[in-house]
Formats: structure tokens, C-alpha cells, sequence
């Protein structure tokens, strides 16, 4: 059980909106910020998204991050099938005195 | 360029000892936090543990606290995980990533290297 709640899938077809949902407490994503990677099978993961809304060079303007109280989202539009992949959200957790991550969600291009 | 690899992984068996090793190069490697991450078969992943510049603060998950043993060697460029008294479910990949300034996020990880945790 993460302490970082994601649903473990989402879809969307190519050119969609699709936007993945991370679900936390005050402990992390309620007082400290939220980061997204992206993994592909078999490769390691790559910041998407970083001070909650933050995206580092080279990566596109059509992944987006937003949070409100202790829930963060990443919005991809113009969905495209290099972009099915594995969303992490993360946050570091001043109860535990770590980084605490969602579970990840699955994202299938359609 | 900005370069992590990761070692030392293999076949363990249950309550044998591994330590990983993560070479870096590219960059200051003294003036950066660390951390390592890991991801079980199939799973999603767990941070395992993180070290500061000088080492001053570490930071264990509880799944690997007093097991598990972080340190870095700012000479060397490289950052270890001494892992002892390991289980069947300290098997994963573990990955090294590299903290950047001002809460930037983990942007540069290494390939990963395989633990196995098996009798």
C-alpha cells in the first residue's frame, strides 16, 4: 500500500486529454512538493515534473502538474503513443523522514 | 555529460550481505545529495534511502532500517548501499539518482542493477 494514491490505469486515445490523479496527506503533498516521472518498460525513470508544476528542459509543454491541498494531478495533452508508460507521483514525507511515492499508473495509448 | 552506473548486484541468498556501488562522473559529485531507489519485479517504486553532500543527514526507508547502510566517498565519485541481512523481498532493481538544487527533483538515474534474493 503506497502512501501516495494513484489509480492504476488510465487511457485515452491519440490527441486526448488525460490527466492522472495522486491523492496524499498534509505530511507530504499537503506541505512539501510533488514531483511526476515517467518510465518506460525497461528503463529508468525520467522527471517530468518537478516543484509541483515545474517541467525540466526537453520536456514538452503538453505534460502539465498542478496541486491543490494534499492532491496533485499531471495533465498530458495531445496524447501520443510514445507517452504510454508508467506516471509516478512522489513527495518527500516529513512524518516518515523520506520520499514517498505513488503506486504508479499504467497509461495506454488507445 | 552526467553519468551514474550502478554495480555490484547479483544472487544472494536470504540473510547474505551485497553492497551496490554507483560510479558518477560528469558533474561535482561532492556537491550534490543522493539517493537510491528501487523497484521490486512488476512493481512500482520505493525509496530506499537518501545521503547528503557531506553526509551529514541519511535518511532510510523503514522496510530497510538497520539492515541497510548508505555512504558515499566524495574522493572517488561514488555513492555504496551496504545491504546486510537481506530478504526474499529486498529482491529489485535498484536504481542511484542524483537530488538536484532547490528541490528540482531526481533528474539524472542510472540504469539500475538487479539484486536477487533467493535460496
Amino acid at each position: 500500500q503506497s502512501v501516495l494514491t494513484q489509480p492504476p490505469s488510465a487511457s485515452g486515445t491519440p490527441g486526448q486529454r488525460v490527466t492522472i490523479s495522486c491523492s496524499g496527506s498534509s505530511s507530504n503533498i499537503g506541505s512539501n512538493y510533488v514531483y511526476w516521472y515517467q518510465q518506460l518498460p525497461g528503463t529508468a525513470p525520467k522527471l517530468l515534473i518537478y516543484r509541483n508544476n515545474q517541467r525540466p528542459s526537453g520536456v514538452p509543454d503538453r505534460f502539465s502538474g498542478s496541486k491543490s491541498g494534499t492532491s496533485a494531478s499531471l495533465a498530458i495533452s495531445g496524447l501520443r503513443s510514445e507517452d504510454e508508460a508508467d506516471y509516478y507521483c512522489a513527495a518527500w514525507d516529513d512524518s516518515l523522514s523520506g520520499q514517498v511515492f505513488g503506486g504508479g499508473t499504467k497509461l495506454t495509448v488507445l | 555529460e552526467v553519468q551514474l552506473v550502478e554495480s555490484g548486484g547479483g544472487l544472494v541468498k536470504p540473510g547474505g550481505s551485497l553492497r551496490l556501488s554507483c560510479a558518477a562522473s560528469g558533474f561535482t559529485f561532492s556537491s550534490y545529495s543522493m539517493n537510491w531507489v528501487r523497484q521490486a519485479p512488476g512493481k512500482g517504486l520505493e525509496w530506499v534511502s537518501s545521503i547528503s553532500s557531506s553526509s551529514s543527514y541519511i535518511y532510510y526507508a523503514d522496510s530497510v532500517k538497520g539492515r541497510f547502510t548508505i555512504s558515499r566517498d566524495n574522493a572517488k565519485n561514488s555513492l555504496y548501499l551496504q545491504m546486510n541481512s537481506l530478504r526474499a523481498e529486498d529482491t529489485a532493481v535498484y536504481y542511484c539518482a542524483r537530488d538536484e538544487y532547490y528541490s528540482s527533483g531526481w533528474l539524472y538515474w542510472g540504469q539500475g542493477t538487479l539484486v536477487t534474493v533467493s535460496s
